[in-house]
């Protein structure tokens, strides 16, 4: 069954970057797209961006331009993303997320989140 | 974007129907496909995927949930409500981009 793991919690400064990742499990890891969702309970949830996990191309959500980098590691099937310039508006919890489809599309399966904090 | 409104909240008594309902701000659907989708979310978890493409039912969900609508204007229905399906419910369209709603919390009268 796909599972998806992410990393614990992040304590971060203003104005530094962070790394968390999604481990992949139950399925071939390059034959399906990684989505990206940022919630938090002003905003409520948004699409950050996906990434082709076989080729490495990228799609981003013009707002997280420059906030967000993608990227992948295919020998451990893992997904990453890169947050970059943190401020306490970057607080928040993100997932990542299986997109069983074409793209842009629906997600199937969620890793369980990882929550940011930007706090000096 | 297309901005998805959805309702605050709903109040149902266990066992009736509960109808949630998404609104887009433009039609979702490309000819015979209906771009919007639902999840389910609890506190502390992440969302959970009911319907997809507006009418079908996500695996391992229960029969008692299900979805309808085109173009602008969508519903999830539960029924009858279970005290384990008190939750937030979102929509998500993928017609242009990605945007989900801002969520229908169902409480129980």
């Amino acid at each position: 069954q796909v599972q998806l793991q992410q990393s614990g919690a992040e304590l971060a400064k203003p104005g530094s970057s962070v790394k968390i990742s999604c481990k992949a499990s139950g399925y071939t890891f390059t034959s399906y797209y990684i989505s990206w969702i940022k919630q938090t309970t002003g905003q409520g949830l948004e699409y950050i961006g996906y990434i082709n996990t076989g080729s490495g191309g990228t799609n981003y959500n013009e707002k997280f331009k420059g906030k967000a980098t993608l990227t992948v590691d295919k020998s451990s099937s893992t997904a990453f993303m890169q947050l970059s310039s943190l401020t306490p508006d970057d607080s928040a919890v993100y997932y990542c997320a299986h997109l069983p489809g074409q793209v842009p599309g629906y997600f199937d399966y969620w890793g369980q989140g990882v929550m940011v904090t930007v706090s000096s | 974007d297309i901005v998805l409104t959805q309702s605050p909240a709903l109040a149902v008594s266990l066992g009736q129907r509960a109808t949630i309902s998404c609104r887009a701000s433009q039609s979702v659907s490309i000819s015979r496909y209906n771009l919007m989708h639902w999840y389910q979310q609890k506190p502390g978890q992440q969302p959970k995927l009911l319907i997809y493409r507006a009418s079908n039912l996500a695996s391992g969900i229960p029969a008692r949930f299900s979805g309808s609508g085109s173009g602008t204007d969508f519903t999830l229905t539960i029924n009858p409500v279970q005290a384990d399906d008190i939750a937030t419910y979102y929509c998500q369209q993928s017609r242009e981009s990605l945007t989900f709603g801002s969520g229908t919390k169902l409480e129980i009268k």
